[in-house]
């Protein structure tokens, strides 16, 4: 079955960077599009990223453009989000979850968060 | 990339049915078919409900239904049931090839 697991959450101090991972099994990793979507608490779901299966793409909302980066490791089934710059409001549990197309389609798949503190 | 516009809640007895409305603009669900819908119970992760407005990934109850008409789409739950009550997402791919959220809806079985 799918299974999608995130790591690296933690508290850091505004300004900091943090890397979260993904790490992917129950499919062949290299055949989907990834997304990194976030929660912060008490609120809805924000998209915050997506990158093809090749990596060739990349897309972000205007919110983290320029400070967030997608990327990912086939060889070794993980998905990464490098945060720079990171602000108060990027406080959230931040979920990897799967693409059905090799692209850009619908999410069918979550994983269960890492939580991101941003708190000086 | 402002978000698709949701009630904040919505309420019904068990048996009825209700509908979640989800409102876009014509750069996206007003232009694609790539409208999802997803459930949220506290704590856990989103599971998907509908995918392309209107199909049903397998294992999902045929009680979740969903639609879509000019640029808002809906989900309608029929036979309400105590565990429906959790919160609902919808999503969209957009024009500007990102994906945006509604607000979320908070469903209370009464």
């Amino acid at each position: 079955q799918v299974q999608l697991v995130e790591s690296g959450g933690g508290v850091v101090q505004p300004g900091r960077s943090l890397r979260l991972s993904c790490v992917a099994s129950g499919f062949t990793f290299s055949s989907y599009g990834m997304h990194w979507v976030r929660q912060a608490p008490g609120k809805g779901l924000e998209w915050v990223a997506v990158i093809w299966s090749d990596g060739s793409n990349e897309y972000y909302p205007d919110s983290v453009k320029g400070r967030f980066t997608i990327s990912r490791d086939n060889s070794k089934n993980t998905l990464y989000l490098q945060m720079n710059s990171l602000r108060v409001e990027d406080t959230a549990v931040y979920y990897c979850a799967r693409d059905r197309s090799p692209s850009f389609a619908y999410i069918d798949y979550w994983g269960q968060g890492t939580l991101v503190t941003v708190s000086s | 990339q402002s978000a698709l516009t949701q009630p904040a809640s919505v309420s019904g007895s068990p048996g009825q049915s209700i509908t979640i409305s989800c409102t876009g603009t014509y750069r996206d669900i007003g232009y694609y078919n790539y409208v999802s819908w997803f459930q949220q119970y506290p704590g856990k992760a989103p599971k998907l409900l509908i995918y392309e407005v209107s199909n049903r990934p397998s294992g999902v109850s045929n009680r979740f239904s969903g639609s879509k008409s000019d640029k808002t789409a809906s989900l309608t739950i029929s036979g309400l049931q105590a565990e429906d009550e959790a919160d609902y997402y919808c999503t969209s791919y957009t024009r500007s090839t990102t994906l945006v959220f509604g607000g979320g809806t908070k469903l209370t079985v009464l």
